[in-house]
């Protein structure tokens, strides 16, 4: 089955400091793999996706994230923070129901960010 | 655009009522989502409809009824709910342009639903 962990609960950087967070899965076939951004009592917001090709992918908001399929790993990672960047950050693997064809977005726990001005 | 509506932001109901959340996209898409989301939790996806048609339905109580009166809305109506279904309610919305494919989806606001 299908599932995705991410190792940390909450993360503390300081800003202008990097950040990287980390983001596992599981899964069988070639994943589709989705870093979403929720900030407090919002909605979820794409930050990017990998589906193919090259394996280091750009962002939104300065963000990139590096697909290893050796590691079945997907981090997301960021040179510099900035205090805005404090939210929780949700990786997200997308598998074909074989019964349905559909697809389903199968979401990690989050890993939520605080920035120290 | 990218947007994702949804009405209200916040919603408060007792257990005898009858609520309605309501989500509209502008961009074409054909694929739209209801999901659950508690705090600290990631979103569980309740439903799935493509084309106007309920395509999935994650054992959601009947308490919750999901409608897609056309392609650019889809609602949730509520009857009848219990406290523990507070919860941050998301809709999404994806092309649907063919089954067997992974797409994207996008998300909107959310509603954000306190049962007393």
């Amino acid at each position: 089955a299908q599932s995705v962990t991410q190792p940390d609960i909450h993360i503390t950087v300081s800003e202008g400091a990097s950040l990287e967070l980390r983001c596992n899965y599981s899964y069988g076939a070639t994943p589709y793999l989705f870093w979403y951004v929720q900030s407090p009592g919002q909605g979820l917001q794409l930050l990017l996706k990998y589906f193919s090709g090259d394996t280091l992918v750009q962002g939104i908001k300065g963000f990139e994230a590096e697909f290893k399929r050796s590691q079945s790993s997907f981090n997301l990672r960021k040179p510099s923070v900035h205090w805005s960047d404090a939210a929780e950050y949700f990786c997200a693997v997308a598998a074909i129901n074989m019964k349905t064809s559909y697809d389903k977005v199968i979401f990690g726990p989050g890993t939520s960010l605080s920035v120290i001005p | 655009d990218t947007e994702v509506t949804q009405t209200p932001k916040h919603l408060v109901m007792g257990m005898t009522n009858k609520k309605s959340l309501k989500c509209e996209q502008h961009m074409g898409h054909r694929a739209m989502y209801w999901y659950k989301q508690k705090a600290k939790k990631p979103p569980e996806l309740m439903f799935v409809y493509s084309y106007e048609k309920l395509s999935i339905n994650e054992s959601v109580p009947s308490r919750f009824s999901p409608e897609c009166p056309n392609s650019s809305l889809l609602n949730l109506h509520l009857h009848a709910l219990q406290p523990e279904d507070s919860a941050l309610y998301l809709c999404a919305s994806s092309q649907g342009a063919d089954r067997g494919h992974i797409e994207t989806q996008y998300f909107g606001p959310g509603t954000r639903l306190l049962v007393l």
